[in-house]
C-alpha cells in the first residue's frame, strides 16, 4: 500500500554516466515534486509538476530533466553525472498547491 | 532570498520530558507551515502542519504554534518517547507558490 514509491533505492554509478530515477504515486494527486537532500541533510526542491505540466524549476543544471508521462508518474533523468550529484533524491506528491506533501522513501545516488 | 532558520540543530532530552524546536521564516507572504519527521534511511513524514489563519494546532503529544507578526513557529513534543528520536524539519510555503523552503533540521535524541 505504498503511497509514493521510488526506484531504485540505491544507485551507484561512475562520473559521466546517464541514469534515471522513477517515481510513482497511487494517491490520485495532481502535483508531484523532486527534492534533493545533500550530505548535510539540507532538503531543497528541484522541480514540481502539476498534471504533467512543469510548474517549478529551481536553478538546477539542465543535465537534470524531469519527465511526467502521466500524473501518477514523475521520473528524473540525469545526464553526464558529476561527483556533486551524489545525494538522496526524494519524490513527493500533493493534491495541489499549498496542500500537504507526501514523500517517497528516497533514492541514494552515489557518483564515483 | 527566502529563508527558514531552525534551532537547535541537536536536542537531547530524557524520556518523558518536553522538546521544543523553533523556526523563523523570512517571507511575510508565507501562509502554510508543515513539520516533518525523518527517521534514518527513510523519507520525511508529515507529522503536523498549520496555516496562517490559526495560532496553534494540537495532535495528541504534538503541537505547533505560529506567531505571524514575529514570523516564528515552533514544534512542541510532550512526554517524549525513544521512538520520537529522529531529525525534524520545519518548512514554510513561499507566497502563492507551491514551493516549500525547509529549515536545516533538528536531530532529536530521547534517552530512556
Amino acid at each position: 500500500d505504498t503511497a509514493v514509491s521510488q526506484t531504485p533505492k540505491y544507485l551507484v554509478t561512475q562520473m559521466g554516466n546517464d541514469k534515471s530515477i522513477k517515481c510513482e504515486q497511487n494517491l490520485g494527486h495532481d502535483t508531484m515534486y523532486w527534492y534533493k537532500q545533500d550530505s548535510k541533510k539540507f532538503l531543497k526542491i528541484m522541480f514540481s509538476y502539476n498534471n504533467k505540466e512543469l510548474i517549478i524549476n529551481e536553478t538546477v543544471p539542465n543535465r537534470f530533466s524531469p519527465k511526467s508521462p502521466d500524473k501518477a508518474h514523475l521520473n528524473l533523468h540525469i545526464n553526464s553525472l558529476e561527483l556533486g550529484d551524489s545525494a538522496v533524491y526524494f519524490c513527493a506528491s500533493s493534491k495541489g498547491q499549498g496542500m500537504k506533501q507526501y514523500f517517497g522513501p528516497g533514492t541514494r545516488l552515489t557518483v564515483t | 532570498g527566502e529563508n527558514v532558520e531552525q534551532h537547535p540543530s541537536t536536542l537531547s532530552v530524557q524520556e518523558g520530558d518536553s522538546a521544543v524546536i523553533k523556526c523563523t521564516y523570512s517571507d511575510s507572504a508565507s501562509n502554510y507551515f508543515p513539520w516533518y519527521k525523518q527517521e534514518l534511511g527513510k523519507g520525511p513524514q508529515l507529522i503536523i502542519d498549520i496555516r496562517s489563519n490559526v495560532g496553534e494546532k494540537k495532535d495528541q503529544r504534538i503541537a505547533v504554534t505560529l506567531n505571524k507578526t514575529a514570523k516564528h513557529f515552533s514544534l512542541h513534543i510532550t512526554e517524549t518517547q525513544p521512538e520520537d528520536s529522529a531529525v525534524y524539519f520545519c518548512a514554510a510555503q513561499i507566497g502563492d507558490t507551491d514551493k516549500l523552503i525547509f529549515g536545516t533540521g533538528t536531530r532529536l535524541q530521547v534517552f530512556p
